[in-house]
């Protein structure tokens, strides 16, 4: 099936440390993007890339890292430096950047500090 | 980043009835994208409209935009249970940018 799969779906972080949370994609979609959710809240953009070995920041990127190095995969690390991380992941993609286009969701990652 | 805004952000209703959430947004755009989401789960694209048109139809859904008011508002027809999700709106600003999506709303769907 064609789709989008991220994982894990539940991770736990202890203070200090960088995990990471792995996005897989087999749509051939150039555009790859990840957006942190609060419970009751909207999304917020953290990174995005519309090639490889290309990302730009997005509106929440202070405290992430992420990595463009294969098209299908866009893997998104969550840094000690990210004071509040503890939240649901979204990844997303789509054919291009256009806003035109449908953005197809993973089922998301939910990370909790313990 | 602008933000379309959902209106209500919570909405209650039994099942038969129909719902309507609206989306405001500050600055012109090209697309307005409308979205679901289930409790936990990823978001799910339901109906796209141009700026330049009003009122787009997908089966129960129907979907109008108001260019001149900087709206646009999406109508859920006979809701059943299996609608109870959260309903977000989707903006650009009419730049090669990224979506932005509101904060949604809740809509609870009562048999």
């Amino acid at each position: 099936d064609g789709g989008i799969t991220q994982s894990p779906k539940y991770l736990f972080r202890k203070e200090g440390q960088n995990v990471t949370l792995s996005c897989e994609q087999n749509l051939n979609h150039d555009a790859m993007y990840w957006y942190r959710q609060d419970p009751g809240q909207g999304l917020r953009l953290i990174y995005y890339s519309q090639i490889v070995n290309d990302f730009q920041k997005g509106d929440i990127a202070e405290g992430y890292s992420v990595s463009r190095e294969k098209k299908e995969s866009f893997p998104l690390t969550v840094t000690s430096a990210q004071k509040n991380p503890t939240a649901f992941y979204l990844c997303a993609s789509s054919i291009g950047r256009n806003s035109g286009n449908t953005i197809y969701f993973g089922e998301g990652s939910w990370l909790t500090v313990v | 980043s602008q933000q379309g805004e959902e209106d209500p952000q919570a909405l209650s209703i039994q099942e038969g009835e129909n719902a309507t959430m609206n989306c405001s947004y500050k600055t012109s755009i090209n697309n307005l994208q409308w979205y679901r989401q289930n409790s936990g789960r990823g978001l799910v694209h339901l109906i796209l409209i141009r700026s330049n048109e009003r009122e787009k139809h997908s089966g129960r859904l129907r979907v109008t935009l108001d260019t001149s008011k900087k709206s646009s508002s999406l109508l859920i027809t006979a809701s059943r249970a299996a609608d109870t999700a959260s309903y977000f709106c989707a903006t650009d600003d009419s730049g090669n940018t990224p979506l932005v999506f509101g904060k949604g709303t809740r809509l609870s769907v009562i048999a």
